[in-house]
């Protein structure tokens, strides 16, 4: 079965700082990944996709994240953080293989970002 | 236009007793999810509609959880005798089709005494 592994269960950083969430999955020839926000007491809001083509993806609000097949990891990333991307993030995985269950989602258990000033 | 709603937002209600959540999603979504976000387990997959297909309802973690889509569209997750540890917030989603971006629902925070 799929498994989605989010290192860091808190990141604290400052304002106009870099930030890098990082996301591993158990290996399988073809997925589709995701990384979702969920803001306080709200539902959770895609930030981007991979589904084929460039490994470099770019989403809302200045984040993008990296494919890697060979490191299975699929990291985010922004250069400079405001206050307001404090937030929890998940990144999910869609397994192609599964059988025929490939709608299924398998989550992470969330990375939660804090921006301090 | 109109994205995923839930109801209610909260619900409180004493071990043992029933409850009902419903989950309307987005005009046209043929496929329909819900997920089981709580502490120390992370969102857990419950079960699947895409159309008038049966269910996946691999997710579903007892037989005490059931859920049904009436008319392709608004469907409704039933608990009965409801326990503690069913205490959680539950996420309905909704996609134009399997294996597609998934837009979610504010969730209803299920709190179980």
């Amino acid at each position: 079965a799929q498994s989605v592994t989010q290192l860091d269960s808190q990141v604290p950083v400052f304002e106009e700082a870099p930030v890098e969430l990082r996301c591993n999955y158990s290996s399988s020839v073809s997925v589709y990944l995701f990384w979702y926000v969920q803001y306080p007491n709200q539902g959770l809001q895609l930030l981007l996709k991979y589904l084929s083509g460039s490994t470099l993806v770019k989403g809302i609000n200045g984040f993008e994240a990296e494919f890697n097949k060979s490191q299975t990891s699929f990291h985010l990333r922004k250069p400079s953080v405001h206050i307001s991307d404090t937030a929890e993030y998940f990144c999910a995985v869609s397994d192609l293989n599964s059988g025929g269950s490939n709608y299924k989602l398998t989550f992470g258990k969330g990375t939660l970002l804090t921006v301090n000033p | 236009g109109a994205g995923v709603s839930q109801s209610p937002s909260n619900k409180v209600t004493e071990k043992g007793k029933d409850v009902e959540l419903r989950c309307d999603p987005i005009s046209g979504h043929t496929a329909l999810y819900w997920y089981r976000q709580s502490l120390g387990q992370g969102l857990e997959f419950l079960i699947y509609f895409q159309g008038n297909s049966a269910p996946d309802k691999s997710g579903l973690p007892s037989d005490r959880f059931s859920a049904e889509r009436t008319g392709g569209s608004v469907s409704t997750l039933t608990i009965q005798r409801t326990q503690q540890e069913d205490s959680a917030v539950y996420l309905c989603a909704s996609s134009f089709r399997r294996v597609n971006e998934q837009f979610f629902g504010p969730g209803t925070r299920l709190t179980v005494l």
